[in-house]
């Protein structure tokens, strides 16, 4: 099966910058993907890295090292409203099966 | 473009009865799945489907059913509620063919009482 670990909680001021970290164990691994869920709504998508090295978007940043089985998003530029969970998942069995963590909640304060 | 629309929103059954949490999405996707949402648990997978006429179990498969007669619908069927299956219900759909992210529906709010 697939295990993903993330730390449950985290909590960063605005404006400041916060890494989350996503360590995995899965067989048919094919890439590691982040979605944002605010309480009450649907996760969206986020990033997708199928290869080592860093994507970026916007703000927003992230990590993979295959070799490692890890992975991190990278928030900068806190704002208020990225307070949310951030879950990373991880696609295995040909690209078909998408399996999530247990997510991290991001509290950014003043 | 409505994306992946989940009916109903909120549900609330009574033990023992069936129900179907109905799934569809527009977007010519062949990935669709389950998934629910406890607090604590992340979205654990409940079945999935990567065309029409081809399902396969995730990791939480017991008490669901889903069918694929369409590309567009992916309906979960609940056979006999249980108090255990009171959680929120997201599914989910994605294009297999390069395009890795996937879109989900509202959720649906499941109270089995």
């Amino acid at each position: 099966g697939q295990s993903l670990e993330q730390p449950s909680e985290v909590t960063a001021v605005e404006g400041a910058i916060v890494q989350i970290n996503c360590t995995y164990q899965t067989s048919g691994f094919y890439g590691l993907s982040w979605y944002q869920q605010h309480d009450g709504g649907a996760p969206t998508f986020l990033s997708y890295n199928a290869l080592d090295g860093l994507e970026e978007t916007g703000r927003f940043s992230s990590f993979l090292s295959r070799s490692d089985s890890y992975g991190y998003l990278l928030l900068q530029e806190l704002q208020m409203k990225d307070s949310a969970s951030y879950f990373c998942a991880v696609f295995t069995g040909g690209g078909n099966k998408l399996t999530f963590g247990t997510g991290t909640q991001l509290k950014v304060e003043l | 473009n409505a994306g992946v629309t989940q009916t109903p929103k909120f549900q609330v059954l009574k033990t023992g009865q069936s129900m179907t949490l109905q799934c569809a999405q527009d977007m010519n996707h062949e990935y669709m799945s389950w998934y629910r949402q406890d607090p604590g648990m992340g979205l654990r997978l409940i079945h999935y489907s990567v065309g029409a006429g081809i399902t396969d179990q995730g990791e939480v498969p017991n008490g669901y059913n889903v069918s694929r007669s369409t590309t567009e619908d992916f309906p979960l069927r609940l056979l006999s509620a249980a108090p255990s299956q009171t959680s929120v219900y997201f599914c989910a759909s994605s294009d297999l063919t390069g395009n890795t992210e996937a879109f989900f529906g509202q959720g649906t709010r499941l109270t089995v009482v």
